[in-house]
């Protein structure tokens, strides 16, 4: 158990849909970290926040945003899903934003869109 | 821009085998790197790092050695056992470009016994 929570971990859900998942780091860590695993296309970096400021943007499609709140959780929302969006998400934490710090992943929240 | 590039899979050794899985990196700083482990149905789990040139991270039996000259960062276990079946990602973490990690595409192993 990494200590990281997401929430839900299976999602169903229709194409044009919103929805929003959620992310409880590990107790302490200030950095939240959101993926995207496919089988084309890997594990894609999506967005990083920290202490509650954006930090670093990877490949995160308009249609998605995130945030993260005061008390440290965060939430990834994807919009106007597309059946291309049905995918593993994950999301890690870390202590601090500095390079030499590990990430612990949670296990995941599965996206289905029909 | 930052990149890293590890050999393809699937890799299928038998129990007791010697285990390379190949990874090269691209980065424009002096990045940490990581290899990352992936059971079936799991989140991702760090298997070891190294911060510098020459470290070599270990755990589980798992070797590997931060090569600046070569910019490699190869994995190597001794005898694997089928415990060890697995995605294995290789990643890089850049202070340039905001501290983004890179993931490797992973290369899953599968070991018979």
């Amino acid at each position: 158990d990494s200590g990281v929570t997401q929430t839900p971990k299976h999602l169903i859900t229709a194409t044009g849909q919103r929805v929003t998942l959620r992310c409880s780091p590990r107790s302490g860590d200030l950095s939240v970290y959101w993926y995207q695993q496919s089988l084309d296309q890997g594990l894609q970096f999506l967005i990083q926040y920290y202490n509650g400021e954006e930090r670093a943007k990877g490949n995160i499609l308009e249609r998605f945003s995130a945030q993260q709140f005061p008390d440290l959780h965060s939430e990834l929302n994807l919009s106007s899903l597309e059946l291309g969006d049905s995918a593993l998400y994950f999301c890690a934490s870390s202590p601090q934003r500095g390079v030499s710090y590990e990430q612990y992943f949670g296990p995941g929240t599965r996206l289905t869109v029909t | 821009g930052d990149s890293v590039t590890q050999m393809e899979g699937p890799v299928t050794l038998s129990e007791e085998a010697f285990l390379t899985i190949n990874c090269t990196y691209t980065a424009t700083g002096y990045p940490s790197l990581f290899w990352y482990v992936q059971y079936p149905g799991e989140g991702l789990q760090l298997l070891l790092k190294a911060t510098k040139a020459d470290d070599k991270g270990s755990n589980k039996g798992f070797e590997a050695t931060y090569r600046k000259e070569t910019t490699s960062f190869h994995l190597e276990k001794g005898s694997v056992q089928v415990s060890d079946s697995a995605v294995y990602f290789c990643a890089l973490s850049d202070r340039d470009g905001g501290f983004k990690t890179i993931f490797g595409a992973g290369t899953r192993l599968f070991v018979k016994a």
